[in-house]
């Protein structure tokens, strides 16, 4: 099965820093990669698909990156609201829909 | 509006069983793959078994390959989870999802992302 890895697993910046967060696949999936917001007590949101697609309505300070097995999630400048766990997760085989294990973003 | 309402969660004995429920409106229900997904507490998310369209398509983690039984009812709008033999590490929050699909060229992926989910329901496995 094809592992997913985040990283870091957590990270601390400041209000308009520029973050990137990191998910690799074990194996090439093309763009078959999406990533997910889950603010704390709340329901995950799917900001992007096919590795770079912004979901309606998602800030334009949040884009994606990448093809194959290394993909990138960036917030151009950090919000307090985006305060939130992170998720990539790939959807190359609809038997095997794997989510990495999510990086923990707060503010410095 | 596009809702999912998950019910059928509960406390329930190792080894027990739960079928929990997700109802769905706001959309052609029988067009759209479904998921469901689960978080242990304090943890991350789990994908857990999908559904395509029609329910000819039925996809499970392998961790509860055998005991859960994932299917649907489209003339009702919803999904079901069937889940047998529950283990603790079962214990989870269940988010039902819907499943974005992308058509190009004549040719359609249906598992695009999770673009809808449920509030989830909880399912503690407890003695």
């Amino acid at each position: 099965d094809i592992q997913m890895t985040q990283s870091p697993s957590s990270l601390s910046a400041s209000v308009g820093d520029r973050v990137t967060i990191t998910c690799r696949a074990s194996q090439g999936i093309a763009n078959y990669l999406a990533w997910y917001q889950q603010k704390p007590g709340k329901v995950p949101k799917l900001l992007i698909s096919a590795a770079s697609t912004l979901q309606s309505g998602v800030p334009s300070r949040f884009s994606g990156s990448g093809s194959g097995t290394d993909f990138t999630l960036t917030i151009s400048s950090l919000q307090p609201e985006d305060v939130a766990t992170y998720y990539c997760q790939k959807y190359d085989s609809a038997s095997s829909l794997t989510f990495g294990g999510g990086t923990k973003v707060e503010i410095k | 509006e596009v809702q999912l309402l998950e019910s059928g969660g509960g406390l329930v004995q190792p080894g027990g069983s739960l079928r929990l429920s997700c109802a769905a409106s706001g959309f052609t229900f029988s067009s759209y793959a479904m998921s469901w997904v689960r978080q242990a507490p304090g943890k991350g998310l789990e994908w857990v078994s999908s559904i395509s369209g029609s329910g000819g398509g039925i996809y499970y983690a392998d961790s509860v390959k055998g005991r859960f039984t994932l299917s649907r009812d489209n003339s009702k709008n919803t999904l079901y989870l069937q889940m047998n033999s529950l283990r603790a590490e079962d214990t989870a929050v269940y988010y039902c999802a819907k499943q974005a699909r992308y058509c190009s060229g004549g040719s359609c992926n249906y598992f695009y992302g999770m673009d809808v989910w449920g509030q989830g329901t909880t399912v503690t496995v407890s003695s």
